[in-house]
This record gives C-alpha cells, structure tokens and sequence, in this order.
C-alpha cells in the first residue's frame, strides 16, 4: 500500500528556533501534500495545502511566514515552523493522495519549550 | 464552522459487541466520505471509504451506512475487539480538490 513517512517522529527545540518538519511519498509521486495540525483529544485542522513547484496554499488563520511549505519535488514536502514558541507546541501531521484515498504519515510530535 | 458533525464522542464496549459512531454533513457537493483510525502518538489510518452511489459499504468487520437524503453516514465495527481500542474520525471531501474535513472524532473502548 502507499507509504508516507514523515522525519521527524519527535522534536523538542528552544523558543525562537526553527524547526524543518519532512513528509515523503515513498512509493509514489505526489503533486499534492496537505499538512495538519492536531491538538490533543482534538481533531486535524488543515494548514494548508503544499503543491509541487508552486506557492502552498494556507486555510484561514494559518500564518504563512511562520509555517513555511516548500514542495520541491514529487515525492517531498517541507514544513518549517519559524521563530516556534511554546504555542506551537502540538502534533503535525502530513498526508498525501492516492485514489482510494488520503494516506497519512506517523505524525511529528513538536515541543517548543 | 464544522461541516462535520460526529457522534459520540465517547464510547464504552464489551469484547464482541458493535460499536455504532454516526456523522452528519451540511455540504451537498461532497462525494466522498471515509473513515479514519488513530491510536495514540500515530497518524490516521484509513479504514474504509464510501461514494453516494451506494448506501452500504462492508471490509470485514467494519461497514459504513450511508444516508445521502438525511446526509448522514456512520461506522458500525461488528465483533469489536481490545485491538479496536482507538480514535475514530469521520470526514467528507468533494473529489476534485481532496481537502478532507474531519468530525471531531470519537473515543472507542473496548472492554475485555
């Protein structure tokens, strides 16, 4: 079946860093990644959507110069969390289509202390 | 504003029993309604899917109803099992842009 893998499983980094998130597609290309973020006990909330060589496209709310989405390639897509404070802290997670339907990755545990 | 309303939040069940978990949707254009299972510290997991086109879908243990005049659908999990003991989320997307909206997710355990 398909394959995303996300790097890292868990981060832990120092209030005004910046921390790089990765998704890949590991067994199939993908021209469109989407990115979630997920509170405990809570639901996904969708960041944005990341498009292969183009601008990534932010819901609402989402503040695009401080999570920043590059697609560079088929089978990659980057989140950056800029400048992260305390209240980023939270669960993201990356997940791309196939036609059965959207897979996710295992998720990147960001603590920002 | 959810455009996906899920039911219960929680649920308690005994080994063998069904675990029913019901979604409502307001957005006529989606076609598209699949089932996610989460377990703690993981990524959702896609258990089954359902179009429209069709008001009963089965993969095993788990069946999805589909009421598209009430707009509603839900996941019935026959036989449930310890192993069944996850998050469950409901969502709803159009196909031509794929952005899933999710319910608010409920709580199943099974009890041994």
């Amino acid at each position: 079946g398909a394959v995303v893998s996300q790097h890292p499983s868990w981060v832990i980094c120092k209030s005004g860093t910046s921390v790089k998130i990765e998704c890949r597609s590991l067994d199939f290309q993908a021209t469109t990644m989407f990115w979630y973020r997920q509170f405990p006990k809570q639901s996904l909330m969708l960041m944005a959507t990341s498009n292969e060589g183009s601008k990534a496209t932010y819901e609402q709310g989402v503040e695009k110069d401080k999570f920043l989405i590059n697609h560079a390639s088929l089978t990659l897509s980057t989140l950056t969390v800029t400048s992260a404070h305390p209240e980023d802290s939270s669960f993201y997670i990356c997940s791309a289509d196939r036609p059965v339907g959207a897979f996710f990755g295992q998720g990147t545990r960001l603590t920002v202390v | 504003q959810q455009q996906v309303k899920q039911s219960p939040q929680s649920l308690i069940v005994q080994k063998g029993g069904i675990s029913i978990i019901n979604c409502a949707y307001e957005n006529t254009a989606f076609d598209y309604f699949p089932w996610y299972q989460q377990f703690p510290g993981k990524g959702p997991a896609l258990l089954i899917a359902i179009r429209p086109d069709v008001s009963e879908k089965k993969e095993g243990r788990f069946t999805i109803s589909f009421n598209k005049s009430a707009k509603q659908f839900s996941l019935h999990i026959m036989d449930s099992q310890p192993g069944d003991s996850a998050t469950y989320f409901c969502a709803a997307s159009r196909t031509n842009d794929y952005k899933l909206s999710f319910g608010a997710g409920t709580t199943v355990t099974v009890r041994a």
